[in-house]
């Protein structure tokens, strides 16, 4: 099993609140991204990181924001959730090896704002 | 664009019988092609990886094959057991950047059935 983590595991906020997904990994990987799943969908990127201090935005849009201190830590944060947030979040890690390279996911926040 | 198609969409067959998935991809270029089986609420997690010269690649009940030339590539589950019931993805890594950036299809929802 992969050693990236998420948490919470679920969470059911009220509209309006700011709130941090949590992700940290122990593989020391320089990559690490986050993706937003609706229920049927496809994952969409929506942060990457290359290494600490480094942050991009993917390809959907997010009002989220991102930050990279650490290596092994890369948390996401809503200023002010709304229900149109309500989603999966999947952190996920990977080392660029070459044509090997795999991406490791944790096991995904679940958002629902009320 | 780059783009990853996979199906069917939903697959329902019986514990024992066989099924194949299928992926068509237009990503380009081409690094690797992974499939991930993804249960409900829960992160993807890798089952093969095939790279450009490899057109076949065995995982237990799990058969992949890669045809780079026509850009498809199939998961073949012998065998079903109620535990392969998940969504499948398919994932094309491209080799243009320094990202390794990944490329998701939608996934085939398989459901087996006892």
């Amino acid at each position: 099993e992969a050693d990236i983590y998420q948490t919470p595991r679920y969470l059911v906020i009220g509209t309006g609140k700011k709130i941090t997904l949590e992700c940290s990994q122990t593989m020391g990987h320089d990559k690490m991204y986050w993706y937003q799943q609706d229920p049927g969908m496809e994952l969409h990127l929506i942060h990457y990181s290359y290494g600490v201090n480094s942050t991009e935005k993917g390809d959907l849009s997010s009002e989220s924001t991102v930050s990279r201190i650490r290596t092994e830590h890369f948390p996401l944060t809503l200023e002010s959730a709304r229900p149109s947030h309500t989603s999966q979040y999947l952190c996920a890690s990977s080392a660029h090896t070459g044509v090997h390279t795999e991406a490791f996911f944790g096991q995904g926040t679940r958002l629902t704002v009320v | 664009k780059n783009q990853v198609e996979q199906s069917p969409q939903s697959l329902i067959i019986l514990e024992g019988k066989n099924c194949t998935l299928q992926c068509n991809y237009t990503v380009s270029p081409f690094s690797n092609l992974r499939w991930y089986k993804q249960d409900t609420g829960r992160g993807p997690v890798s089952l093969t990886i095939m790279t450009f010269s490899e057109n076949t690649k065995s995982n237990g009940r799990y058969t992949a094959t890669l045809d780079a030339d026509t850009k498809q590539s199939s998961l073949h589950i012998t065998a079903s057991q109620l535990s392969d019931s998940a969504s499948y993805i398919c994932v094309v890594t491209d080799r243009g950047s320094t990202l390794g950036r990944l490329y998701f299809g939608r996934g085939t929802q398989l459901t087996v059935w006892p």
